[in-house]
């Protein structure tokens, strides 16, 4: 099956500092890799999609200049938390949509907990 | 915009019961249904799910069922154990395979 991997696993840092966030398909392009927010005892939010070649697109009420979203290659997407703040602290998560003709649903990657101190 | 309720946000079973979580959605055009066990701290796991064009899924002591009419999916757990204890997400998938949109989550737990 297809498998993200996501680093940092977590990472602390320190208030006004930029944190990034890595998410690489392992054995299969992804063109595509969602960004979920998780604060604890909530649900997964959908912040953005990131798109290979082409930007990204934000959901409502996501700022775009304070979470950067590359994605340079078929393999790799970044997400960037600029100017971090305690109330970024969160479980930052991606997800790359299934490929077409196979049964595999989407793939997570691991998760990154961000602590901003 | 796209909308994913989900209910109970806890439940409580005594082991052996059943437990039953309901979903209802609100894009017509969605086509694919997966529930998520989570654990703390880690990625959401796949147990099951299901496709627009199929009514029922069973796997072993999971189930899951759609209403596309009423827009509406349910996850049904028999003979639940303590070990099923955790958080469950509903999700629904909008614009074909694209956008994931995740119910609120309910935590479910067993006692033995």
């Amino acid at each position: 099956g297809a498998v993200v991997s996501q680093h940092p696993s977590w990472v602390i840092c320190k208030s006004g500092t930029s944190v990034k966030i890595e998410c690489r398909s392992l054995d299969f392009q992804a063109t595509t890799m969602f960004w979920y927010r998780q604060f604890p005892k909530q649900s997964l939010m959908l912040m953005a999609t990131s798109n290979e070649g082409s930007k990204a697109t934000y959901e409502q009420g996501v700022e775009k200049d304070k979470f950067l979203i590359n994605h340079a290659s078929l393999t790799l997407s970044t997400l960037t938390v600029t100017s971090a703040h305690p109330e970024d602290s969160s479980f930052y998560i991606c997800s790359a949509p299934p490929e077409l003709r196979t049964n595999y649903g989407y793939t997570f990657g691991s998760g990154t907990r961000l602590t901003v101190v | 915009g796209e909308n994913v309720e989900q209910h109970p946000s806890t439940l409580s079973v005594q082991e052996g019961d059943s437990a039953v979580i309901k979903c209802t959605y609100s894009d017509s055009a969605s086509n694919y249904f997966p529930w998520y066990k989570q654990e703390l701290g880690k990625r959401p796991q796949l147990i099951i799910d299901i496709r627009s064009n199929v009514g029922e899924k069973k796997d072993q002591r999971i189930a899951v069922t759609l209403n596309k009419t009423a827009k509406h999916f349910s996850l049904h757990i028999t003979e639940t154990q303590p070990e099923d204890s955790a958080v469950y997400f509903c999700a629904a998938s909008y614009q074909g395979f694209q956008k994931l949109v995740f119910g609120t989550g309910t935590r479910l737990l067993v006692s033995p």
